[in-house]
């Protein structure tokens, strides 16, 4: 199947400052990626889609000045999250498809720890 | 809001017996899917169910979809420790600006003893 990569898998920041997350897909083009949120023992929660090339679309109460989303390439997103403070702390998942007839492929996540 | 709801939250078996896990959801969907993830991992694709299909297999997998109910099961036959996971149901919805988007059940973690 195709990979989807993370990184970094774990960042540990501390308050106040910003730490970027990379998504690739390695073996397709995604024109769609998607960014999630996974509290402990939760269910998985979408942030944000991005299309290539396009700014990122927001799910209702997320943040758009903190959460920064770009997809500056058919291979690449990334996900900024601005002055970070302990609550950000979380899983973050992103997912990435070539076209909306194909499935999601899910990247391996990554622990972020806000100090 | 969550689309699907599990149900067991949690589920402990001993190798070899089966488990069933069990998915509901509220709106008209095109398809149903299962994932799987083992503890802070990223999710795994098991299984997609179309609307107009009432029963999917693969391997020791099976799932069923009854749309009337709005429901779904997964079981797991023959049960090893290595499915020891989270299993979640998701289904399509319209997300912001019209894309569509996944949305995840609460999941069943599923430990298998050995």
């Amino acid at each position: 199947g195709a990979v989807v990569s993370q990184h970094p898998s774990r960042v540990i920041c501390k308050s106040g400052t910003s730490v970027k997350i990379e998504c690739r897909s390695l073996d397709f083009q995604a024109t769609t990626m998607f960014w999630y949120r996974q509290f402990p023992k939760q269910s998985l929660m979408l942030m944000a889609t991005s299309n290539e090339g396009s700014k990122a679309t927001y799910e209702q109460g997320v943040e758009k000045d903190k959460f920064l989303i770009n997809h500056a390439s058919l291979t690449l997103s990334t996900l900024t999250v601005t002055s970070a403070h302990p609550e950000d702390s979380s899983f973050y998942i992103c997912s990435a498809r070539a076209d909306s007839k194909y499935e999601q492929y899910f990247g391996p996540g990554t622990r972020l720890t806000v100090t | 809001s969550q689309q699907g709801e599990e149900d067991p939250q949690a589920l402990s078996i001993q190798e070899g017996e089966n488990a069933t896990m069990n998915c509901s959801y509220k709106t008209s969907i095109n398809n149903l899917q299962w994932y799987r993830q083992n503890s802070g991992r990223g999710l795994v694709h098991l299984i997609l169910i179309r609307s107009n299909e009432r029963e999917k297999h693969s391997g020791r997998l099976r799932v069923t979809l009854d749309t009337s109910k709005k429901s779904s099961s997964l079981l797991i036959t023959a049960s090893r420790a290595a499915d020891t996971a989270s299993y979640f149901c998701a289904t399509e919805a319209l997300g912001q600006g019209g894309s569509e988007k996944l949305v995840f059940g609460k999941g069943t973690k599923l430990t298998v003893n050995p």
